[in-house]
């Protein structure tokens, strides 16, 4: 696609569920970014994946948090038994890792009630 | 003390002003992103700047690496300019976080 695309924009889950979370980035691009944004807040680096190399997890606050990526396609970020504090936008992004350019998504809005 | 500060956190002007927005880093970086973050959420990436100055239409950004500053110049602004405008800078030595400013939320009324 010409963009990068996550899905459900939206999820609403209740306390305790698990979720997962879709990010398509562009094609060919070998980076691609999670972040997540309380309401409110700044942007907080989750993890990244680049290419075949090991993700770089250091921004995951917890290990109910875990995010897959297939080769350099679709990435799924798996947040089990969801908190109230795991509501917020969780944003891809994705880059070609060359130029330092980068697209966002426009983010899946996470609400646990 | 973060590692990202923007000023000011909030910013109004009536159509038509000079805008400045800006952002100081204390850290080494490989490079600093301007970002526009529209009240949908949308997050837009507007200029990478390693050195230097970069222009596209009515946006400016420069920046100074040994003042380790950036600026980002709206010039005539206008309303649709309103969003929160956010300076990220990249970690050098083969990692590719971003450290995130807090953002400058910008309202240009008419």
């Amino acid at each position: 696609g010409a963009g990068v695309s996550q899905s459900p924009s939206n999820k609403v889950t209740e306390k305790g569920k698990d979720v997962e979370l879709r990010c398509d980035p562009i094609s060919g691009h070998t980076a691609l970014y999670w972040y997540r944004q309380r309401l409110g807040q700044g942007l907080e680096f989750l993890i990244y994946f680049q290419g075949n190399s090991a993700p770089d997890k250091s921004g995951l606050p917890s290990d109910r948090f875990s995010a897959e990526r297939t080769g350099e396609s679709v990435s799924t970020l798996t947040i089990q038994r969801t908190q109230q504090e795991d509501s917020a936008v969780y944003l891809c992004a994705s880059s070609d890792g060359q130029f330092y350019g980068y697209t966002f998504g426009s983010g899946t809005r996470l609400t646990v009630v | 003390k973060n590692e990202v500060e923007q000023s000011p956190q909030n910013l109004t002007a009536q159509e038509g002003e000079f805008i400045t927005i800006n952002c100081s880093y204390s850290v080494g970086i490989s490079a600093l992103h301007w970002l526009q973050q529209h009240p949908g959420g949308g997050i837009v990436s507007l200029f990478m700047l390693s050195s230097g100055k970069k222009k596209h239409g009515r946006l400016i950004a420069t920046i100074n690496i040994q003042e380790k500053h950036s600026s980002l110049h709206i010039t005539a602004s206008h309303p649709r300019d309103s969003a929160v405008y956010i300076c990220a800078v990249r970690m050098p030595y083969n990692t590719d976080k971003l450290i995130f400013g807090t953002g400058t939320r910008l309202q240009v009324f008419p």
